[in-house]
C-alpha cells in the first residue's frame, strides 16, 4: 500500500528566508505526487504535481518541488517565504493509472516569523 | 466558474444522531470524492462516486454512506454518530489526475 511521510510536524522560518518541506513516499511503481496547501478554515489548494518527465516541478505561488526516485522523496521548496505562506502543507501520492485516490501525509505546519 | 461547494459550513450533533453533508462539484466534473480530516491529520479517503455509483471505498465503516445525483452533486450520510466522527469533511471533484477540494464542513459531535 502506498504511504506518505512528512517528518516535520512544524517548521518555523523567518520572512524572506528559504524553505524546504520534506516528503517521503512509499509506492512500488511510478507515483503521482502532489503538494497541497491548506489555510485555516479552507479546503486544500493544489500547489504542484508530478507525473513524469522533468523531475523539478514548478508550481503556483513561487513553489517548486524535486522528485528524487533514488530517495523516494518529493521535497517542496521556496527561495523566499512570505508571511502569507503560513499554512498547513500536505504531500500526497496517487496511483499511476488508477482512478486517482491520493494518500496524504499528516501535514507540516509552516509558521512564518516577521 | 464556481468551484466545489459544500454545505453546511459547520454542524453540531450529539452522539447517536445522523447527519447529511452536501457537495456540488466543480462545473464539468462528474466524479466526487469524500474525505475525513481529523484535527492535526491529513485527509483520509472515505469513498468516491462516479455515474451515481460508489466506485471506490476507503477503510470506513458502513455507518458512512453516500449518494450521487444525476446532476453529479453528492451527499455524505453518517449514522449513529460517535465522538470520533468529529472532523472536517472535505469533498473533492476532478479528473483522473487532479482533484479540486471544497472548503469543507466542520462536524462537531458532542
Amino acid at each position: 500500500a502506498q504511504s506518505v511521510t512528512q517528518p516535520d510536524i512544524h517548521i518555523t522560518v523567518s520572512e524572506g528566508a528559504s524553505l524546504e518541506l520534506r516528503c517521503n513516499y512509499s509506492y512500488g511503481a511510478t507515483p503521482y505526487l502532489f503538494w497541497y496547501v491548506q489555510s485555516p478554515g479552507q479546503g486544500l489548494q493544489l500547489l504542484l504535481k508530478y507525473f513524469s518527465g522533468d523531475t523539478l516541478v514548478q508550481g503556483i505561488k513561487g513553489f517548486e518541488a524535486e522528485f528524487k526516485r533514488s530517495q523516494s522523496s518529493f521535497n517542496l521548496r521556496k527561495p523566499s517565504v512570505h508571511w502569507s505562506d503560513a499554512a498547513e502543507y500536505f504531500c500526497a501520492v496517487g496511483e499511476e493509472g488508477g482512478s486517482y485516490i491520493p494518500t496524504f501525509g499528516r501535514g507540516t505546519s509552516l509558521i512564518v516569523h516577521p | 466558474d464556481a468551484g466545489v461547494t459544500q454545505s453546511p459550513t459547520h454542524l453540531i450533533k450529539t452522539r447517536g444522531q445522523q447527519v447529511t453533508l452536501r457537495c456540488s462539484p466543480k462545473s464539468g466534473h462528474d466524479t466526487v470524492s469524500w474525505y475525513q480530516q481529523a484535527l492535526g491529520q491529513g485527509p483520509q479517503f472515505i469513498f468516491q462516486y462516479y455515474e451515481e455509483e460508489e466506485r471506490q471505498r476507503g477503510n470506513f465503516p458502513d455507518r458512512f454512506s453516500g449518494h450521487q445525483f444525476p446532476n453529479y452533486s453528492s451527499e455524505l450520510n453518517v449514522n449513529a454518530l460517535l465522538l470520533g466522527d468529529s472532523a472536517l469533511y472535505l469533498c473533492a471533484s476532478g479528473s483522473d489526475n487532479e482533484q479540486f477540494f471544497g472548503p469543507g464542513t466542520r462536524l462537531t459531535v458532542l
